[in-house]
């Protein structure tokens, strides 16, 4: 039931930045929901990266920073790490389908 | 600061309902969160089930048409899961997690419990 398409991957050098996206439309994101970010390290819960479309919970490193724009949203981290290898998800509110969604999920992987 | 950990069984049989508990410490549950249920099949994405606020108010997946149900008991500061009819299809990990209110509907959840892994099987 994932209306929030993200890339199946994504990877890149240490200390390269790389960039994921979350497209949905009209009915979200573009509806003007904010768009939240998770981590989810291998066998561990998600963990909040991003909320409300840019703010960092604190703690949370500021390598990691999220944008919206229209009906889509990006998160990037800068100076990739070898810990940052995970799966991230992006999530919103769909107003046609009256719940909570979630992205497909990206894979990063840290060459 | 607010820590939750799920409890139940984990295997549950088909038809069945499936009964879990996420225990609340370090905060109190008549706070103005919302208490949410996600889950995520083996390998797969995460799925929004529902939530609850301290009030009694529920907020439920359309998609899990009328199984599930989503209650608070605040003396033990605990709110529960209950999904009935399962099949094969609902087996994951079951996570219990904070909805921190922001705009209407722009709840994000923070933090979550570790999760507990509830498996159908015959």
């Amino acid at each position: 039931q994932s209306v929030l398409t993200q890339p199946p991957s994504v990877s890149g050098a240490p200390g390269q930045r790389v960039t994921i996206s979350c497209t949905g439309d009209s009915s979200n994101i573009g509806a003007g929901y904010d768009v939240h970010w998770y981590q989810q390290l291998p066998g561990t819960a998600p963990k909040l990266l991003i909320y409300g479309d840019s703010d960092r919970p604190s703690g949370v490193p500021d390598r990691f920073s999220g944008s919206k724009s229209g009906t889509s949203a990006s998160l990037a981290i800068a100076g990739l790490q070898a810990e940052d290898e995970a799966d991230y998800y992006c999530q919103s509110y769909d107003s046609s389908l009256s719940l909570y969604v979630f992205g497909t999920g990206t894979k990063v992987t840290v060459l | 600061q607010v820590q939750l950990q799920e409890s139940g069984p984990g295997l549950v049989k088909p038809s069945e309902t499936l009964s879990l508990t996420c225990t609340i410490s370090g905060g109190a549950i008549s706070s103005n969160n919302w208490w949410s249920w996600v889950r995520q099949p083996p390998g797969k994405g995460l799925e929004w089930m529902g939530e609850i606020h301290y009030s009694g108010n529920t907020n439920y997946n359309p998609s899990l048409k009328g199984r599930v149900t989503i209650s608070v008991e605040k003396p033990k500061n605990q709110f529960s899961l209950r999904l009935s009819s399962v099949t094969a299809a609902d087996t994951a990990m079951y996570y219990c997690a904070v909805g921190i209110p922001g705009r209407p509907r722009n709840n994000w959840f923070d933090p979550w419990g570790q999760g507990t892994l509830v498996t159908v099987f015959s």
